[in-house]
């Protein structure tokens, strides 16, 4: 079972959807959660970093974690054809040396 | 964020010659240097993790002898694919880490798409 697991996609949704990206990881000691854009040919850029349940906001991007469940998710509000690229969520656990576990990470195509 | 530089963005080189790849951190010192690996329709895969000063530390399966890393200044990794070969084509990526709020290792370069021919 890998650590982290989070579906490959392809996902396609409408211009203007609410978009839903999911993982789930199996170490209960990742304490860090990341989401990640990656479009093709370029490296990761951080989106969203946290590190407590709950949800934070950032303009049309919410990160939402729940440790009970091990579970962490990224929504996209009102999504944008620029939109369009691989979303990978990585994790880092507290004793790692801030070593990076990555989701395979979820190809999401908004269609204008 | 911190600004990483990394180049060159491709490259395409004939089997059995060395590739260099540099990777810069331009505001911050980076004390420890991240090189990841990623496949096609693959998640990142850490290949070798280096402090400045000190030999590389390689991930299980990651040949030490044909990935060459040098991490000889505060600002500047490099990572050279000796005798590459076609498996070796890939998506390099590095990702410095260092002191303070920035070069918190959570930033990445652009990435280096390496062919081999």
């Amino acid at each position: 079972q890998k650590e982290v697991e989070q579906d490959p996609g392809p996902l396609s949704v409408p211009e203007g959807a609410i978009v839903s990206l999911n993982c789930t990881y199996s170490n209960s000691a990742f304490q860090y959660f990341m989401w990640y854009r990656q479009y093709s040919r370029k490296g990761p850029e951080l989106l969203m970093y946290t590190y407590s349940s709950g949800n934070k906001e950032d303009g049309r991007f919410t990160a939402q974690v729940d440790k009970s469940s091990k579970y962490i998710s990224l929504f996209i509000r009102d999504s944008q054809p620029s939109d369009s690229a691989t979303y990978l969520c990585a994790m880092v656990s507290s004793g790692s040396a801030r070593q990076l576990t990555f989701g395979s990470g979820t190809q999401l195509t908004v269609l204008p | 964020g911190a600004v990483v530089s990394q180049h060159p963005s491709w490259v395409i080189c004939k089997s059995g010659t060395s590739v260099k790849i540099e990777c810069r951190s331009l505001d911050f010192q980076a004390t420890t240097m991240f090189w990841y690996r990623q496949f096609p329709k693959q998640s990142l895969m850490l290949m070798a993790t280096s402090n400045e000063g000190s030999k590389a530390t390689y991930e299980q399966g990651v040949e030490k002898d044909k990935f060459l890393i040098n991490h000889a200044s505060l600002t500047l990794s490099t990572l050279t694919v000796t005798s590459a070969h076609p498996e070796d084509s890939s998506f390099y990526i590095c990702s410095p880490r260092g002191t303070g709020l920035r070069g918190d290792g959570y930033t990445f370069g652009s990435g280096t798409r390496l062919t081999v021919v």
